[in-house]
């Protein structure tokens, strides 16, 4: 069981707009900045979103992401097949002194 | 463009040793920290290890603590992770990761290597 929880699933239609959390509490999310990542089936994970709302080069801004105390959400917009995979959320426990990755959100787009 | 490019993995039994090995191309290996992800078959992502770019300091899963060791040769752009006293909990696809600004910021990731831990 991840100390970051995330939904096990989410769904949407087409060209609508989902979003996904993560929970956290105060020594990871609450003082540290979150990341996320893609992972569409068959293929090595990708970064989406970095220091909670960034985008690295290439990523489409349909994707956002946002922080707020010790909860943090991934944002979708004009959903398309291709955004079908897994999304896992990572940040870092400064109790623990590791990187934590949540149990994973899968897409559906329905 | 940046290349990472893990071997090192195979079939070992419970108890065994593996050593893995990520080699690096398309960027300066030595100023990043780097780490290695773990996923179990059908299951999610778990962060395995983390090693700074030049004192060697790592950091661990507490799931390896004391039986995983990472390290690094950044003469050679090369990454490593022995693996002692297997489990076949240990069973996963693992995956070499450079780290952007920040441990948690994997902005590169390999293709991975399949370690079978099995009698």
């Amino acid at each position: 069981q991840s100390v970051l929880t995330q939904p096990p699933s989410v769904s949407a239609a087409p060209g609508q707009k989902v979003t996904s959390s993560c929970s956290g509490s105060s020594s990871n999310i609450g003082k540290n900045y979150v990341s996320w990542y893609q992972q569409l089936p068959g293929t090595a994970p990708k970064l989406l979103i970095y220091d909670n709302n960034k985008r690295p080069s290439g990523i489409p801004d349909r994707f956002s992401g946002s922080k707020s105390g010790t909860s943090a959400t991934l944002g979708i917009t004009g959903l398309q097949t291709g955004d079908e995979a897994d999304y896992y959320c990572v940040t870092w426990d400064s109790s623990l002194r590791a990187v934590l990755f949540g149990g994973g959100t899968k897409l559906t787009v329905l | 463009e940046v290349q990472l490019l893990e071997s090192g993995g195979g079939l070992v039994q419970p108890g065994g040793s593996l050593r893995l090995s990520c080699v690096a191309s398309g960027f300066t290996f030595s100023n990043y920290v780097m780490s290695w992800v773990r996923q179990a078959p059908g299951k999610g992502l778990e962060w395995v290890s983390a090693i700074s770019e030049t004192d060697g300091s790592t950091y661990y899963a507490d799931s390896v603590k004391g039986r995983f060791t990472m390290s690094r040769d950044n003469s050679k752009s090369t990454l490593y992770l022995q693996m002692n006293s297997l489990r076949a909990e240990d069973t996963a696809l693992y995956y070499c990761a450079k780290c952007g600004n920040r441990v948690t910021n994997f902005d590169y990731w390999g293709q991975g290597t399949l370690v079978t831990v099995s009698s």
